[in-house]
């Protein structure tokens, strides 16, 4: 069985500009959830999704953040325009219930520069 | 809120040495713990974890055991081996919870082990 795969491993960027981040959870897993690491602090918890529905938006930093997850298979992460603050490590992770253990991804290192 | 404190690193070590990493929370009810591991170049990965409290999770040779006393959930390894250098985090989630079922974690530890 796959896990978690995310797309791209590296990403540097010029503040301002616009980012993409992709997260293909593991197949059969309806509850999505993006996390991130920022300047090697505690990894905290951005959105969750069941199915294509966004159940917690919570941890959205701001507006310059979009995530969405059509047809609730992959999901994206869109940053736009990027900031230096958003530099970090983006993981995300999925889980066949929501009270289930949850997998993680490699995570994306996302520089802003 | 919810949250996780653990100790900071690096905690360097030499081979075979024993290691404690202290982690303690602070949350309403009664959270799951976690352990999670990640290894240079990999992701997280699910170490241990306790679900209630005096449960002791277990794996690798690695353990913890939730103390609701003491709202802590100490990591320890009697012999720490050179591939056991990597960040570990500590994390609590409250499941069956309308407030979510995301994981809060601590700020990682950093553990490095030298032959």
């Amino acid at each position: 069985e796959a896990g978690v795969t995310q797309f791209p491993s590296h990403s540097v960027i010029e503040k301002g500009q616009t980012v993409t981040l992709r997260c293909d959870p593991i197949s059969g897993h309806d509850n999505l959830y993006w996390y991130r690491r920022v300047m090697g602090k505690e990894i905290k918890f951005l959105l969750h999704f069941v199915k294509e529905s966004k159940q917690d938006e919570s941890g959205m930093p701001n507006n310059r953040f979009l995530a969405e997850r059509t047809g609730g298979t992959y999901s994206t992460l869109k940053v736009q325009p990027a900031e230096l603050e958003d530099s970090g490590v983006y993981f995300c992770a999925s889980s066949q219930d929501s009270g289930r253990e949850q997998y993680f991804g490699p995570g994306t290192r996302l520089t802003v520069t | 809120g919810n949250s996780v404190t653990q100790m900071e690193g690096p905690v360097t070590l030499s081979e075979e040495a024993f290691l404690t990493i202290n982690c303690t929370y602070t949350a309403t009810g009664y959270p799951s713990l976690f352990w999670y591991v990640q290894y240079p170049g990999e992701g997280l990965q699910l170490l241990l974890k306790a679900t209630k409290a005096d449960d002791k999770g277990s794996n690798k040779g690695f353990e913890a055991t939730y103390r609701k006393e003491t709202t802590s959930f100490h990591l320890e390894k009697g012999s720490v081996q050179v591939s056991d250098s990597a960040v570990y985090f500590c994390a609590l989630i409250h499941l069956n919870n309308n407030a979510g079922n995301m994981l809060t974690f601590g700020g990682g530890t950093r553990l490095m082990v030298k032959p």
